[in-house]
């Protein structure tokens, strides 16, 4: 499971309200991600991160920040949670030296 | 830009049934390929991958072919366990990109009945 950890691993908050999530790491991997699942979308990438406060866009941004202070932590942050943000939320992190990624167990998030 | 299509389910197959799950994908250059599958409940698991055309993937009776001529990578499975039922992702990263992101399919479930 590439010692990957997520927290909470449910969490259920009112609209309007600030969420983290987050992502440790224990194999000090560069490249972390975040992700979300939706119905009939897949897995859409929100941030990532290639090394200490190295932090870059996806593709599903908008209404989301993340921080990386240190290697082992990704942090994903709903500045002001909206109900289009429920989903299940994956961290996952890159092998070294390959393209390949691993995922966390996910972190199911309702706002209501 | 980069994306995958994989065949719309849901799937349901018999005990012992043969599998077969269409990804075809459209990206610039050489992408790595994927299979990921997430069982009820839980994250997803990487089932297989392939890095170049006409690499073969196979993990747990799973098999998948890079296909660079046709822009495909078809999972098949001679016979599925109802183990098997699960939802399963067609992905796609490109080698040596800036920041190896992941494109994937919408996923397929796959209920095998016994």
């Amino acid at each position: 499971d590439a010692g990957i950890t997520q927290s909470p691993r449910h969490k259920v908050t009112e609209t309007g309200t600030p969420v983290t999530l987050r992502c440790h790491q224990t194999e000090n991997h560069r490249y972390m991600y975040w992700y979300r699942q939706d119905p009939g979308h897949g897995l859409r990438l929100i941030h990532y991160s290639y090394g200490v406060k190295d932090t870059d866009k996806g593709e599903v941004s908008d209404g989301y920040s993340v921080s990386r202070s240190k290697t082992e932590d990704f942090l994903l942050t709903l500045e002001s949670a909206t109900s289009s943000q429920t989903s299940v939320y994956f961290c996952a992190i890159k092998i070294g030296g390959t393209d390949t990624q691993y995922f966390g167990p996910g972190t199911r998030l309702t706002v209501l | 830009g980069d994306s995958v299509t994989q065949m719309e389910g849901p799937v349901t197959l018999s005990e012992e049934a043969f599998l077969t799950i269409n990804c075809t994908y459209t990206a610039t250059g050489y992408p790595s390929l994927f299979w990921y599958v997430q069982y009820p409940g839980e994250g997803l698991q990487l089932l297989l991958k392939a890095t170049k055309a006409d690499d073969k993937g196979s993990n747990k009776g799973f098999e998948a072919t890079y296909r660079k001529e046709t822009t495909s990578f078809h999972l098949e499975k001679g016979s599925v366990q109802v183990s098997d039922s699960a939802v399963y992702f067609c992905a796609l990263s490109h080698s040596g990109g800036s920041n190896y992101k992941l494109t994937f399919g919408k996923g397929t479930l796959l209920t095998v009945n016994p």
